[in-house]
């Protein structure tokens, strides 16, 4: 069984420019969540994604937008990076909204 | 956002010390999940807890649901080096949006 993939692994990204990420849901989950995660905190929710419906968003301004597609991966996109951007972004996939999520490996994002 | 707090902050151990540590919050929550964290890599799944006052075991760690639904605890007997890292607990109630809010971390060292 296949776990929760994340591409890329790392990024450098400018101040402005735009950045999609992507994830792939483990094996028999149709629900993905993204959090982001400041260095040395804990994660914090941006989104989740249920029968590529956006189903809950956290406090995260519009320009953090996302898409789940008919196999259940997703892709979260970021416009207009600003510095604090800069975090490790990790997706998590479980069943049908259930309690238990599993998280991939994260991509590191680095906005100069 | 919201973070859940945990204690202590880190905690230096010898090898084969038991460990406890613990997380509360503000709010109710209907399920309480912990998870280890090594550097640059994603939260790993260790314990799910779906009732007040319940206790759940998962080889050496012990974990329990506080009875008032706003803390939960978690033990490590007989700690080894791999046990090093950050052990996040997370807060959840299903719902629209089945979102974890995360505890801000316990660092855990072990010296042998």
């Amino acid at each position: 069984e296949t776990g929760v993939t994340q591409s890329p692994t790392h990024l450098i990204k400018t101040r402005g420019q735009q950045v999609t990420l992507r994830c792939s849901s483990q094996s028999g989950h149709n629900t993905v969540s993204w959090y982001q995660q400041a260095l040395g905190q804990g994660p914090q929710f941006i989104f989740q994604y249920y029968r590529e419906e956006e189903n809950g968003r956290g406090n995260f301004p519009p320009r953090f937008s996302g898409l789940q597609f008919p196999n259940y991966s997703s892709e979260l996109n970021v416009n207009a990076l600003e510095l604090d951007d800069s975090a490790l972004y990790l997706c998590a996939s479980s069943v049908d909204r259930a309690h238990e999520q599993y998280f991939g490996p994260g991509t590191r994002l680095t906005v100069t | 956002g919201q973070q859940l707090n945990q204690s202590p902050q880190s905690m230096f151990i010898q090898e084969g010390e038991d460990v406890s540590m613990n997380c509360t919050s503000s709010s109710i929550f209907n399920t309480w999940l912990w998870y280890k964290q090594d550097p640059g890599e994603g939260p790993v799944l260790l314990i799910a807890l779906y009732k007040a006052g319940e206790l759940t075991s998962n080889g050496r760690l012990t974990a329990q649901f506080g009875i008032t639904r706003k803390d939960s605890f978690l033990n490590i007997s007989a700690s080894i080096p791999s046990d090093v890292g950050i052990y996040f607990c997370a807060g959840q109630n299903t719902g629209t949006a089945s979102k974890l809010t995360f505890g801000t971390g316990t660092r855990l060292q072990v010296t042998l």
